[in-house]
């Protein structure tokens, strides 16, 4: 088991840039999640999946977010059109899909800055 | 009101002593409520996982629930220094997959 794992682990940008981020869960997981954390506070919920499909949608995801798990097993976020509001640590999660549980085992990061 | 509320801290208690950190939720119908630990610059690691009202040990760890009060807390024993680092109260909603955070408590355990 070698947890998950995301890519890269930092990233600088400029405005405007177009960034993509990369996380391969736990091997074993069906459902994958992606939180965007800014200094002082908790992770905020963006966006989860269930094998390939894409079951909840935060409103934080704007139409400038895009994230895929075309084969139900990595998955990518798209920010197109980085603007600095956008820099934080950029988190993904996974989990085993069982009766009444959800604990959620999160990866490295990727911190993202936009100058 | 925010959906998960915790004292920001710091919270300092000598080593050895017993740490207490809490956390309130304004969901009523949350079912499952978790604790992470976040070390500066890393990822959460999640140390502790309650479902139903009571208390849960594991090692050093004690969660406490009480969905009537809309409370739960985490007890650490023993603290050490290398406990210190901010630890995150995380709830599920029903009906949802996603976890809402607080902000999080941090710990301070000096020598």
């Amino acid at each position: 088991d070698t947890g998950v794992s995301q890519d890269p682990r930092h990233k600088i940008t400029k405005r405007g840039q177009n960034v993509t981020f990369r996380c391969d869960p736990i091997s074993e997981h069906n459902r994958l999640y992606w939180y965007r954390q800014t200094l002082g506070q908790g992770p905020e919920f963006l966006t989860y999946f269930q094998n390939e499909a894409q079951l909840e949608k935060s409103r934080l995801l704007s139409d400038r977010f895009s994230a895929e798990r075309p084969k139900g097993s990595f998955s990518t976020l798209e920010i197109q059109r980085t603007e600095q509001g956008d820099s934080a640590m950029y988190l993904c999660a996974s989990s085993l899909v069982s009766e009444g549980e959800n604990e959620q085992y999160f990866g490295p990061g990727t911190r993202l800055t936009v100058t | 009101q925010k959906e998960v509320e915790q004292n920001s801290g710091p919270l300092s208690v000598p080593e050895g002593a017993i740490a207490s950190l809490n956390c309130t939720y304004s969901d009523r119908v949350s079912q499952s409520f978790f604790w992470y630990r976040q070390y500066s610059g890393k990822s959460p690691e999640l140390i502790m996982s309650i479902y139903s009202n009571g208390d849960k040990e594991d090692g050093r760890f004690t969660a406490q629930l009480n969905k009537a009060s809309q409370y739960v807390s985490l007890l650490i024993r023993d603290s050490q220094p290398s406990d210190s680092a901010t630890y995150l109260c995380a709830v599920r909603g029903t009906g949802r997959r996603a976890l809402t955070f607080g902000s999080g408590t941090r710990l301070q355990v000096q020598p």
